[in-house]
């Protein structure tokens, strides 16, 4: 069975940290990655979605994507306590299959 | 404004009952998503539906069924069947072909 994994956490880290948060998928067939914050109580909104190999940036958040690795991570840069939120990575696999799969959350607080 | 609505926000159904959860969509997306969400834990996949008139399983398909008539629409039905039903419940869109997803604001389902 198609799974994501993440690191279950909680993370705590303090104001102005860098927070990395990680994830692993097992299905090579897997070619688009996103992360996504849902603050509690809350529907998902997506941070950001990477497709190729190496690193991709956006403000104060960097996600890596390692296909060899299956491996992709979000960093937060200069972590605010705003940032305190669960963090859920997905994969969509092509193919017949198509599906969506998102990995279990990982809890992080930031601590001002 | 153009968007995600589910609907009720709140749902409460009785024992043995049949309940439907509305999902509509005006992004003109051919995918469509269901997820199930419980305390604490991720998001694990219900139905989804790639183009209209179209749709499969996923990982928690028992005492579930969809129906996609109309590229926007895309209503879940929990049936007495299921015997856990209480949960967060998720709708989700995306243009297909391993786009980005976007969510509703999400229905939740108790049974009393």
């Amino acid at each position: 069975q198609k799974e994501v994994e993440q690191n279950s956490g909680p993370l705590s880290v303090p104001e102005g940290a860098i927070a990395s948060l990680n994830c692993t998928y097992s299905d090579r067939g897997s070619q688009s990655f996103f992360w996504y914050r849902q603050y509690s109580g809350k529907s998902p909104e997506l941070i950001m979605f990477i497709y190729s190999n190496g690193d991709k940036e956006d403000g104060r958040f960097t996600a890596q994507l390692n296909k060899a690795s299956q491996y992709v991570s979000l960093l937060i840069r200069d972590s605010q306590p705003s940032d305190s939120a669960t963090y859920l990575c997905a994969d969509f696999l092509s193919g017949s299959a198509r599906q969506l799969t998102f990995g279990s959350g990982t809890q992080l607080t930031v601590l001002p | 404004d153009g968007g995600i609505t589910q609907s009720p926000k709140y749902l409460f159904r009785k024992e043995g009952q049949n309940v439907t959860l509305s999902c509509e969509q005006n992004l003109n997306h051919d995918a469509m998503y269901w997820y199930r969400q419980d305390p604490g834990q991720g998001l694990r996949l219900i139905y989804y539906s790639q183009i209209v008139n179209d749709f499969q399983k996923g990982d928690i398909a028992e005492g579930y069924s969809v129906s996609r008539e109309k590229k926007e629409s895309f209503p879940l039905t929990v049936t007495s069947a299921q015997k856990n039903p209480t949960a967060f419940y998720l709708c989700a869109s995306s243009m297909g072909g391993g786009t980005e997803a976007f969510f509703g604001q999400g229905t939740r389902l108790t049974v009393v």
